[in-house]
């Protein structure tokens, strides 16, 4: 079974602040994903990582894929209170799984004014 | 355009009872996804369909639980003699085809209270 470890569970900062959510895994994952979730929807996609190393950026946001494809980071500059939600790794293990996603705890962010 | 949607979006049931949770993909989105989401937990992959292949069930987590998907559209997840564990937020996607490279688009999602 391939599990995903999210860290922290939860943050709490102050505008302005940066932070940094990491995802970890003993397996490897054909391709991660992130997602935010807001309070009575569903997760919204923000990013797939693909490539072993790779970095994606959009706007504040840095995605980070780990060399070995087993571990990811989201990192967020300057956050403002905008941001505050649930953010998901997700990962593809491919092979005879593929497209069945496995998803970390998750990282409920909250950001103050 | 239309999104995911998922009906009913509450269901309040007693403890042994059916339930039926309906989920509309996209149009032209060939691979459903059905994930359980419990209080403050992540989500938990239950079953998958792509196009006419056989759905992948692995994560049902007991023979209560089974779903269908007709006509390559509409798909319901059935809950038979619902217990309070069952209780949670059940989540549908859709993709255009399985794979991880893929979006998956998400439903608001069926609030689910057993009690």
């Amino acid at each position: 079974t391939q599990l995903l470890e999210q860290s922290p569970q939860f943050l709490s900062i102050q505008e302005g602040e940066n932070l940094t959510v990491y995802c970890n895994s003993s397996s490897v994952f054909s391709s991660l994903q992130w997602y935010r979730q807001e309070p009575g929807e569903g997760p919204v996609l923000l990013v797939t990582v693909v490539t072993g190393g790779e970095v994606k950026k959009l706007k504040r946001l840095t995605f980070q894929f780990g060399d070995a494809r087993k571990d990811s980071s989201l990192h967020i500059t300057a956050a403002q209170p905008g941001d505050t939600g649930l953010y998901l790794c997700a990962g593809d293990a491919g092979g005879t799984s593929y497209g069945k996603l496995t998803f970390g705890q998750g990282t409920i962010l909250t950001v103050h004014p | 355009g239309a999104g995911v949607s998922q009906s009913p979006s509450n269901k309040v049931t007693e403890k042994g009872k059916d339930v039926e949770l309906r989920c509309d993909p996209i149009s032209g989105h060939t691979a459903l996804y059905w994930y359980r989401q419990s209080l403050g937990q992540g989500l938990e992959f239950l079953i998958y369909f792509q196009g006419n292949s056989a759905p992948d069930k692995s994560g049902l987590p007991s023979d209560r639980f089974s779903a269908e998907r007709t006509g390559g559209s509409v798909s319901t997840l059935t809950i038979q003699r619902t217990q309070q564990e069952d209780s949670a937020v059940y989540l549908c996607a859709s993709s255009l085809a399985a794979g991880g490279t893929y979006e998956q688009y998400f439903g608001p999602g069926t609030r689910l209270t057993v009690t």
